[in-house]
């Protein structure tokens, strides 16, 4: 099947700076990426809808001057969490739409950041 | 976008066959029900998909009732490894499809 890779797999920062991650769909193109993030023992929490040349469609209480998203080829998302703080340590997941295969959803990896 | 309800949490033993239903009382009729399986520290991976009656693959099989307002995700055999967190996904992969996801159940297999 069709493979998302996540770029890094882990990361530790310090407070205050900013970090990039990347979601890249491996064998297909994808017009469309989503971002979540999961806390410990929850569920994945849907931050943001990269689309492929356009701006990011964020939900509901995610700051997108915090999270900023660029999705400038059709096979690369990247999440940028800018100023991070203790509070952004999370697990980042991204996940890609074959538009070949309509009903296939993809997910990454996941990115597990920490802050210090 | 059609809200899922399924139990938190699960438990059997290996060897056993596992169900694990999932509802969906507002499923639209171009919806299709995907469920996921995710392991700790890692993203969810598709298990199964079904628009309606009976699937089955080579690792499960999904049960829908006609009404569609229900699913039923079937695991035969379950090993330790199949300790995970499933959830289930009700939408329409494509357009404006935005996978949402739910709580999930956790399933925990014992020895």
């Amino acid at each position: 099947g069709a493979v998302v890779s996540q770029h890094p797999s882990w990361v530790i920062c310090k407070s205050g700076t900013s970090v990039k991650i990347e979601c890249r769909s491996l064998d297909f193109q994808a017009t469309t990426m989503f971002w979540y993030r999961q806390f410990p023992k929850q569920s994945l929490m849907l931050m943001a809808t990269s689309n492929e040349g356009s701006k990011a469609t964020y939900e509901q209480g995610v700051e997108k001057d915090k999270f900023l998203i660029n999705h400038a080829s059709l096979t690369l998302s990247t999440l940028t969490v800018t100023s991070a703080h203790p509070e952004d340590s999370s697990f980042y997941i991204c996940s890609a739409r074959d538009e070949l295969a309509v009903n296939e959803q993809f997910f990454g990896p996941g990115t597990r950041l920490t802050v210090l | 976008l059609a809200k899922t309800t399924q139990p938190i949490s699960m438990d059997s033993y290996e060897g056993q066959e596992v169900n694990i239903t999932c509802s969906h009382n507002n499923i639209a009729t171009n919806d299709y029900i995907t469920w996921y399986q995710q392991f700790p520290s890692q993203g969810p991976r598709f298990i199964i998909q079904g628009y309606k009656t009976k699937v089955t693959n080579e690792v499960a099989s999904l049960f829908i009732p006609a009404d569609r307002k229900s699913s039923t995700l079937s695991l035969p055999r379950v090993s330790l490894s199949d300790t995970a967190v499933y959830y289930c996904l009700v939408g329409v992969s494509g357009g404006s499809y935005i996978p949402t996801f739910g709580r999930g159940t956790s399933l925990i297999v014992h020895p």
